[in-house]
């Protein structure tokens, strides 16, 4: 059955440095997402995106973030300085169209140090 | 999107059907009722979701009331494998607002 993948499974960082996170959504689904669970908390949607560009974004997603489909398959959130309190769990989703289910992948933890 | 109320835990006997409610008061025509699930700290699983009529696939069956201001998930069968967090949010969007959920513990 298909999945979504994420890499790493675990990212440890400084503070003020920039991470890469990355998600290869499943195939022929079209809408991608970038979700993040802080350790305790609820998970928060922080961006969707459909047709090479975001479609939503939470009060969250701010400069500091950014989304990209480099290619024909990876999705990627890159956050550029790094802050102590973006430590937690990212979950990447895809789906098939926007009303249908979401497929979450297994995560990337990031610790920020 | 419409703020959803679900109560913060629940039991369930193995072998018994659970069944969480979800009050969506302020639900408006367009928005569909989805549930997903979070085991430990796993990515959320999708479970089913609808709009005005009752559905029901291979894991659970949501009953929707008439009005739209409530539903139920059902579990026919549970078994300890559900032991979950599970939420339930109604949206008309592609951007899930995920909020406390219930922890519905299976028991032996």
């Amino acid at each position: 059955e298909p999945e979504v993948t994420q890499t790493p499974s675990h990212q440890v960082t400084q503070m003020g440095q920039e991470v890469i996170l990355r998600c290869v959504p499943i195939s022929n689904h079209l809408y991608f997402y970038w979700y993040r669970q802080i350790l305790g908390q609820k998970v928060e949607f922080l961006v969707s995106f459909y047709n090479n560009e975001i479609s939503e974004k939470s009060e969250i997603f701010d400069d500091q973030f950014s989304v990209e489909r480099p290619d024909g398959s990876n999705f990627t959130l890159k956050i550029r300085s790094t802050k102590l309190e973006d430590s937690a769990m990212y979950f990447c989703a895809s789906s098939p169209d926007s009303y249908n289910e979401q497929f979450f992948g297994p995560g990337t933890r990031l610790t920020v140090l | 999107d419409a703020k959803t109320t679900q109560p913060p835990s629940m039991d369930c006997a193995e072998g018994r059907a659970a069944n969480l409610p979800c009050n969506h008061s302020t639900i408006s025509g367009n928005e569909y009722v989805y549930w997903y699930r979070q085991i430990h700290s796993q990515g959320p699983q999708y479970i089913i979701h609808g709009l005005k009529n009752n559905e029901t696939n291979e894991m659970a069956s949501l009953i929707i009331t008439e009005d739209r201001k409530s539903s139920t998930l059902i579990l026919p069968h549970a078994t300890l494998r559900d032991t979950a967090v599970y939420y339930c949010i109604a949206n008309n969007n592609n951007d899930m607002r995920f909020g406390a959920g219930t922890r519905l513990t299976v028991k032996p």
